[in-house]
């Protein structure tokens, strides 16, 4: 079976500039993860989705990220406008349902300038 | 709100030391419990999880029991390896309503040398 994937795996952009992060949860999981992680804060939550409704939109992250989920297979996350203090390793993760593991995927490092 | 302390940042072993992370949570009610382990370069991989006092949790020969008097729930391990070597993530799940959603400690990083 497929894992989550995550593009790109790299992304570098300079200050002001508007990114895209894609993510493919695990086909026929209910619930999709974005996290953010640094050294600093570690891994913090930005949105989740269940059966693709948003059910939290990371409070402190709401006025530049805007995740969706375009259909059951397929997320995104736009930052917009990027600042440097928005480089960190942005990472997806799908669940079957309540109570179940989270799968991660291998992250996209954002570096911005 | 609800969180996770990990103690220690940073631990460092030789092979076939026994190893303890430390995690104790605050939070009402029964969060479910997890541990989870990255690897360089990889997402967090699920190790366990337990959702009731007493409840041990295991995976791959690390263990963890649920405790609800001290509130913690402590990585142990009797033996280990060079390849253990990763960052250790205790989690709770939300204990109002869905443990979907997690929130993580800061992790642990160990190092084994072999």
């Amino acid at each position: 079976d497929a894992g989550v994937t995550q593009t790109p795996r790299h992304e570098v952009a300079e200050k002001g500039q508007t990114i895209i992060l894609k993510c493919e949860p695990v086909s026929g999981h209910n619930d999709l993860f974005w996290y953010r992680q640094t050294k600093i804060q570690g891994l913090e939550l930005l949105s989740y989705f269940r059966s693709k409704s948003l059910m939290e939109d990371g409070g402190a992250f709401k006025d530049r990220f805007k995740a969706e989920m375009l259909n059951s297979s397929f997320s995104t996350l736009k930052i917009q406008p990027t600042e440097p203090k928005d480089s960190a390793v942005y990472l997806c993760a799908s669940s079957l349902m309540d109570w179940d593991e989270q799968y991660f995927g291998p992250g996209t490092r954002l570096t911005v300038l | 709100g609800d969180s996770v302390t990990q103690t220690e940042g940073q631990v460092a072993l030789s092979e076939e030391d026994f190893l303890t992370i430390h995690c104790n949570y605050s939070a009402s009610g029964y969060p479910a419990l997890f541990w989870y382990v990255q690897y360089p370069g990889e997402g967090p991989q699920f190790l366990f999880r337990a959702s009731r006092d007493k409840e041990k949790g295991s995976s791959r020969g690390f263990e963890a029991t649920y405790n609800k008097e001290t509130t913690s729930f402590h990585l142990q391990k009797a033996s280990v390896q060079e390849s253990d070597s990763a960052v250790y993530y205790c989690a709770l799940g939300d204990p109002g309503g869905s443990n979907a959603k997690l929130t993580f400690g800061k992790g642990t990083k160990l190092s084994v040398k072999s």
